[in-house]
């Protein structure tokens, strides 16, 4: 079992849905969770930290962390063009929370 | 401050040559990361300095690889021989604690021919 398992998609919305990406990890010891846009030919920049259960929300964005579950999720209110873009969950874990990333899942938001 | 710096952003190399990767983390960054990303693996770990020293290499992938960082603003990564499947984005990332938010460079893309 991967420690990062992310859907590659490419999910498609159209513009101005809610988009929602999914990630599950398998360390239950995790404390920290992070999701990264990267754009194409871009490096990855860092646009949500959740660190306990529950949502947080930080404009268009929510994350949500479900650690009974082993889930954590990116709501994408209001989706424009300019979202389209590879997502990428991080995960810390092991004795000293390395941080390892899923593959990602490609977001394209139609006009 | 001017971010992460990598150079070079591109590195076109034949079979067997040494390649050699820079990196100026952000001033005040204790933690230092090497990944490398591919379409197959994404993006994988390579090794972490925690105040200068490698504390987590177990993402090297052979011996062929080694990484330095001999101060607080400077490290390297090299390949030596390069092959073809090396071929990469690699990319440094700094951050002030370890489960903090992790600042990358703009990667340098690697092609062994």
């Amino acid at each position: 079992q991967k420690e990062v398992e992310q859907n590659s998609g490419p999910l498609s919305v159209p513009e101005g849905a809610i988009a929602s990406l999914n990630c599950t990890y398998s360390d239950r010891g995790s404390q920290s969770f992070f999701w990264y846009r990267q754009y194409s030919g871009k490096s990855p920049e860092l646009i949500m930290s959740i660190y306990s259960n529950g949502d947080k929300e930080d404009g268009r964005f929510t994350a949500q962390l479900n650690k009974a579950s082993q889930y954590v999720s990116l709501l994408i209110r209001d989706s424009q063009p300019s979202d389209s873009a590879t997502y990428l969950c991080a995960v810390s874990s092991g004795g000293y929370q390395k941080v390892t990333f899923g593959t990602g899942t490609k977001l394209q938001v139609i006009p | 401050d001017a971010g992460v710096i990598q150079s070079p952003r591109h590195e076109v190399t034949e079979m067997g040559q040494e390649v050699t990767l820079r990196c100026k983390p952000i001033s005040g960054h204790d933690y230092l990361f090497w990944y490398r990303q591919t379409m197959m693996r994404g993006l994988e770990l390579l090794i972490y300095f925690n105040n200068n020293v490698p504390i987590d290499d177990s993402g090297m992938p052979e011996d062929r690889f080694s990484a330095k960082m001999p101060n607080a603003s400077f490290s390297t990564l090299k390949i030596q021989p390069s092959e073809p499947r090396d071929s990469a984005v690699y990319f440094c990332a700094s951050s002030r604690l370890m489960n903090t938010e992790a600042f990358f460079g703009q990667g340098t893309r690697l092609t062994v021919v």
